[in-house]
């Protein structure tokens, strides 16, 4: 399978935790994005990168959550002390340069207890 | 307000019967227009792209007025595995902005 894949795809967290998501693009895609979704809303832009460099960052992207791509491949998304309203998809997509199509992974959905 | 906007439905539909929504974008410098399909808890993956030509994909029909920012989607001859959500995409450079989304049902 060469698209893009994303874990875990499930977790489940208490109150003030911390959590990292993986995702990892298609791999001749150089640009990666992050979105979140809620229940009954479209997913919505949070951050994105080009290569390693994070060119970026929606506003709803608070100091608690911080995106990295080290190498320029895959990316992980931590979220510190999480709360309630964090609980959402995850969702990461990938495109090549230029490309306005992407292509999204399966998600992970996080669970704020 | 938000930059896409979409009729939510729910259009609950017989088989075979044809159902058409749309949606409205408020930025005029939009690039490129897309429907992508979500089924229950599951990521967004692309139906198609949308041009000003208008575009068939299948039973499938996209269409775009720049002028008036609106984009539809007609589907013709409903099938039970068109029961999805359908969102509406805007592209602006490399940032996406997506509806709500439209709920489709599909009966037998």
């Amino acid at each position: 399978d060469t698209g893009v894949s994303q874990n875990p795809r499930h977790k489940i967290t208490k109150r003030g935790q911390n959590v990292t998501f993986r995702c990892d693009p298609i791999s001749e895609h150089n640009r990666l994005y992050w979105y979140r979704q809620t229940l009954g809303q479209g997913p919505e832009f949070l951050t994105y990168f080009q290569n390693e460099a994070q060119l970026e960052k929606s506003r709803l992207l608070s100091d608690r959550f911080s995106a990295e791509r080290p190498k320029g491949s895959f990316s992980t998304l931590e979220i510190q002390r999480t709360e309630q309203g964090d609980s959402a998809m995850y969702l990461c997509a990938s495109s090549s340069s230029g490309g306005a199509v992407k292509y999204f992974g399966p998600g992970t959905r996080l669970t704020v207890l | 307000r938000k930059e896409v906007e979409q009729d939510p439905g729910p259009f609950n539909v017989p088989e075979g019967a044809t159902v058409a929504f749309n949606c409205t974008y408020s930025n005029s410098a939009s690039q490129s227009f897309f429907w992508y399909r979500q089924d229950c808890r599951k990521e967004p993956k692309l139906l198609m792209s949308v041009y000003s030509s208008g575009n068939e994909d299948g039973r499938f029909t996209a269409q775009l007025n720049r002028a008036s920012q609106y984009i539809s989607l007609l589907i013709r001859d409903s099938k039970l595995s068109d029961s999805a959500t359908y969102l509406c995409v805007v592209n602006n450079d490399y940032k996406l902005s997506f509806g709500a989304g439209t709920t489709v049902t599909v009966r037998a």
